[in-house]
């Protein structure tokens, strides 16, 4: 069975910092890309980032490129979003994601989510 | 960027009732749109790939249909777990990007 499991939302002032982890089982996990979707407050889904298997290729929302940064641990079987220079509109539910094969493909499995609330 | 459009926002339907929602592209798009359904509290989860495979575990009554530009998700029979939001997305181009969301409520 996939499971996907977030970690490490909570509480933040603008400016700072926070990094997400996903922790990954039930596939394997290097032969397959992973990525980030978040929802804001009673708003719809938005595409965050995602990730090679090998982690070799990485791809960002226009919103977060430069302020934020994918990598994973294939040995670990985890996915991780360091966020840098958090702003209020970061807030949001943050779900890890598996597409079905490649950067290029739908997402088959999602995690539970993680809150990250960014006020001062 | 590809926008996506559903409509409509919201429908309020009866159990029994079939449920027609769409999605258009704004470039086309081949059949690389995924669908997903959400319910309040809990992850978005995946209904519809290839804009009209339908992932294992399904109910056959979630229908999906369209190529290129306009893509239809169709329920044939609404039942009280079908109560959600839906929404589409295209995975035809980064960056992926889903529509904003059809809310199914209880008429």
């Amino acid at each position: 069975e996939v499971q996907l499991v977030e970690s490490g939302g909570g509480l933040v002032q603008p400016g700072g910092s926070l990094r997400l982890s996903c922790a990954a089982s039930g596939f394997i996990y290097s032969s397959y890309a992973v990525g980030w979707v978040r929802q804001a407050p009673g708003k719809g889904l938005e595409w965050v980032s995602g990730i090679s298997g090998s982690g070799g290729s990485t791809y960002y929302a226009d919103s977060v490129k430069g302020r934020f940064t994918i990598s994973r641990d294939n040995s670990k079987n985890t996915l991780y979003l360091q966020m840098n220079s958090l702003r209020a509109e970061d807030t949001a539910v943050y779900y890890c994601a598996k597409y079905c094969s490649s950067p290029s493909c739908y997402f088959d499995y999602w995690g539970q989510g993680t809150l990250v609330t960014v006020s001062s | 960027d590809i926008q996506m459009t559903q409509s409509p926002s919201s429908l309020s339907a009866s159990v029994g009732d079939r449920v027609t929602i769409t999605c258009r592209a704004s470039q086309v798009i081949s059949n690389w749109l995924a669908w997903y359904q959400q319910k309040p509290e809990k992850a978005p989860k995946s209904l519809i790939y290839a804009a009209s495979s339908l992932r294992g575990g399904v109910p056959s009554r979630f229908n999906g249909s369209g190529s290129g530009t306009d893509f239809t998700l169709t329920i044939s029979s609404l039942q009280p777990e079908d109560f959600a939001t839906y929404y589409c997305q295209q995975y035809e181009s980064y960056p992926l990007t889903f529509g904003g969301g059809t809310k199914v409520e209880i008429k």
